[in-house]
């Protein structure tokens, strides 16, 4: 099983900063079969980036992936008030599919 | 507009049974593979099982104690959860799969709590 470990536990920015979060997987992800998931308190997640790199349907370009291997990244390049939510990274390479434990991005 | 809407959680006590059904419209049900992925209470995501027209896959977790499946006339998915434990506490999301992966789960019901305790 791919052990994702995501870092920062909790990011503390305010409105307009820029937010890195990193994803890393204990073993390389297959063909960058890697997505990200935002999580609003009593919400459903929304899918956000897949294949490691490409925005789903209806994201703002403010959210961006990248990386491969075992190290990825979601980056949002300026923080709207809406963005504060939890975020997951989750490998789709080898089953079983796992995800991460989540990242807090929290106002400052 | 894609919709997913889950139903029948509740109360459970340990070994008992429940069945989950996830109602969908917006999309052509039978050409995708349908997920469910739980949520423990304060805790991330689980993927659970993926059912597609022709196969199943299950976490080791709830292998052989769940079973997914499906009505295409119908456009539902179900969970049979059978033996239920009190670590199978957690909020049941109903997922569809997307981009020509069964693996990328691209819309989300809002999910349906199940509760075990005595």
């Amino acid at each position: 099983e791919i052990v994702l470990t995501q870092s920062p536990g909790t990011l503390s920015l305010s409105p307009g900063e820029r937010a890195t979060l990193s994803c890393r997987a204990g073993q390389s992800v297959v063909s960058s079969y890697l997505a990200w998931y935002q999580q609003k308190p009593g919400q459903a997640p929304r899918l956000l980036i897949y294949d490691a790199s490409s925005r789903a349907t209806g994201i703002p370009d403010r959210f961006s992936g990248s990386g491969s291997g075992t190290d990825f990244t979601l980056t949002i390049s300026r923080l709207e008030p809406e963005d504060f939510a939890v975020y997951y990274c989750q490998q789709y390479g080898s089953s079983p599919r796992t995800f991460g434990q989540g990242t807090k991005v929290e106002i400052k | 507009e894609v919709q997913l809407l889950e139903s029948g959680g509740g109360l459970v006590q340990p070994g008992g049974s429940l069945r989950l059904s996830c109602a969908a419209s917006g999309f052509t049900f039978s050409n995708y593979a349908m997920n469910w992925v739980r949520q423990a209470p304060g805790k991330g995501l689980e993927w659970v099982s993926t059912g597609s027209g022709t196969s199943t896959y299950y976490a080791d977790s709830v292998k052989g104690r769940f079973t997914i499946s499906r009505d295409n006339s119908e456009n539902t998915l179900y969970l049979q959860m059978n033996s239920l434990r009190t670590e199978d506490t957690a909020v049941y999301y109903c997922a569809k799969s997307g981009y020509g992966s069964a693996w990328i789960f691209d819309y989300w019901g809002q999910g349906t709590l199940v509760t075990v305790s005595s």
